[in-house]
């Protein structure tokens, strides 16, 4: 089965500089791939998706990309800011479920 | 309009008690989820639901562990002989549907702790 691999190291970024999360996958590459924020105490909060035939996605500050060929998705922040300060979440489907990482804790310094 | 909503929102429970978890989706969402999470780990399935029928019942680690959705709508967790192991963060998701495109929205989650 899947694998899903998040650098399990806390990122620290400079407000204002540019935020990049790694999200790897073991096998097969999902038809999707889903980006979901979550803050402490609280459940993930849907961000972004990119199908497989897709190379990038964007919405307002955040950009996803997807290579099915690295078996890798990006995700960037931009003009990061401090409320940017939580945990990313990568997760893909397989057979009907959603396989997560275990997520990348980002602090945006000011 | 609300969100998806789970009650209580901290459960503390002795080894061995049985405990019950609550969950109310959005109104009209279909598929609903239950997920665990530990610390520093991402969440894990355990059940989904299509309506009231369990459409998939693998993640649930063992027979000490039920849910149900009697009218398609709210779903309840039910955890038998619990056991410190069970302790974790239990979360209930909802959405419109089950195809794969369909962005799950989340509950803030149960804290079960089993002493």
């Amino acid at each position: 089965s899947q694998k899903i691999e998040q650098n399990s190291e806390a990122l620290n970024i400079q407000e204002g500089k540019t935020a990049t999360l790694t999200c790897n996958y073991t096998n097969y590459s999902p038809a999707y791939l889903q980006w979901y924020r979550q803050d402490p105490g609280r459940g993930p909060v849907f961000l972004l998706l990119i199908r497989e035939n897709e190379k990038e996605k964007r919405k307002e500050r955040l950009k996803v990309t997807f290579d099915t060929t690295l078996k890798q998705s990006l995700f960037h922040i931009t003009a990061s800011q401090p409320a940017d300060s939580a945990t990313y979440l990568c997760a893909l489907l397989e057979d009907y479920q959603l396989i997560w990482g275990a997520g990348t804790k980002l602090i945006i310094k000011p | 309009g609300a969100g998806v909503s789970q009650t209580p929102s901290n459960k503390v429970t002795e080894k061995g008690k049985y405990v019950e978890l609550r969950c109310d989706p959005i109104s009209g969402h279909t598929a609903l989820y239950w997920y665990r999470q530990s610390l520093g780990q991402g969440p894990e399935f355990l059940i989904y639901f299509q309506g009231t029928g369990a459409a998939d019942d693998s993640g649930l680690p063992n027979d000490r562990f039920f849910a149900v959705r009697p009218e398609g709508s709210v779903s309840t967790l039910k955890i038998q002989r619990t056991e410190r192991g069970d302790s974790a963060v239990y979360l209930c998701a909802s959405a419109l549907g089950l195809a794969d495109y369909n962005e799950q929205f989340f509950g803030p989650g149960t804290r079960l702790t089993v002493l």
